[in-house]
């Protein structure tokens, strides 16, 4: 079975709208992580935000919110105000295990922002 | 720079032929992971080291691929007798320790391996 699952190949938005990004998952480990990265066209894998599995609230950073629902096994991002530079890869992640020894990815979402 | 990084970034090689990269985490970082990514898709885990030991290796992964990382700093990643099916981008993670933090990883730049 797929650890992370992202259902959405690719996206559009207009620029300065929100935009939502899916990701479901899959663990039995009661303490996990969940992580947006995006990746740009020039490759590097940059960090964008964490959820922990006990974390009550959703984690914010910025423009970037992550609505987690913990029953559905849920961590979809939300990006407010869209800009251009936003256009990108967007993978869900997930660590679990004791040692974090278990970090996998989703097969991602492009993002294209028209202006 | 302090951040993680991996070489050769670009290997051009015929099928058959060994190849190896290494990449060097960020230093205080004791976890490592080594990631393969195609054209269009996330990163496919490969193997996990914490310090020098080597606690996740995934069932995807061929007899020919062998990762080390001996002194629990740099770590290598051989591929034998390269196939076609091996081109891809290699990607290596680092992160801090297990438990007191959220593990986030710090990625390097990748090296791009193409088997003619």
């Amino acid at each position: 079975a797929q650890k992370i699952t992202q259902t959405q190949p690719g996206m559009f938005v207009q620029e300065k709208e929100a935009v939502t990004l899916d990701c479901t998952y899959d663990t039995s480990d009661p303490s996990y992580g969940l992580f947006w990265y995006k990746q740009p066209s020039s490759g590097e894998m940059i960090f964008l935000i964490y959820q922990g599995s006990y974390d009550q609230q959703n984690a914010t950073e910025g423009r970037y919110s992550l609505n987690f629902q913990k029953a559905r096994k849920s961590a979809n991002l939300v990006i407010s105000a869209s800009q251009l530079g936003d256009s990108a890869m967007y993978f869900c992640a997930m660590r679990e295990g004791y040692n974090f020894n278990k970090f996998y990815f989703g097969s991602g979402t492009k993002l294209n922002v028209k202006p | 720079d302090t951040g993680v990084s991996q070489n050769p970034r670009h290997k051009i090689t015929k099928r058959g032929q060994n190849v190896t990269f290494r990449c060097d985490p960020i230093s205080e970082h004791n976890r490592l992971y080594w990631y393969r990514q195609t054209l269009g898709q996330g990163p496919e885990f490969l193997t996990y080291f914490q310090n020098e030991a080597q606690l996740e290796k995934s069932r995807l992964l061929s007899d020919r691929f062998s990762a080390e990382r001996p002194k629990g700093s740099f770590s290598t990643l051989e591929i034998q007798r390269t196939e076609q099916g091996d081109s891809a981008m290699y990607l290596c993670a680092s992160g801090g320790l297990a438990g007191i933090n959220t593990g986030e990883l710090f990625f390097g730049e990748g090296s791009r391996l193409t088997v003619l």
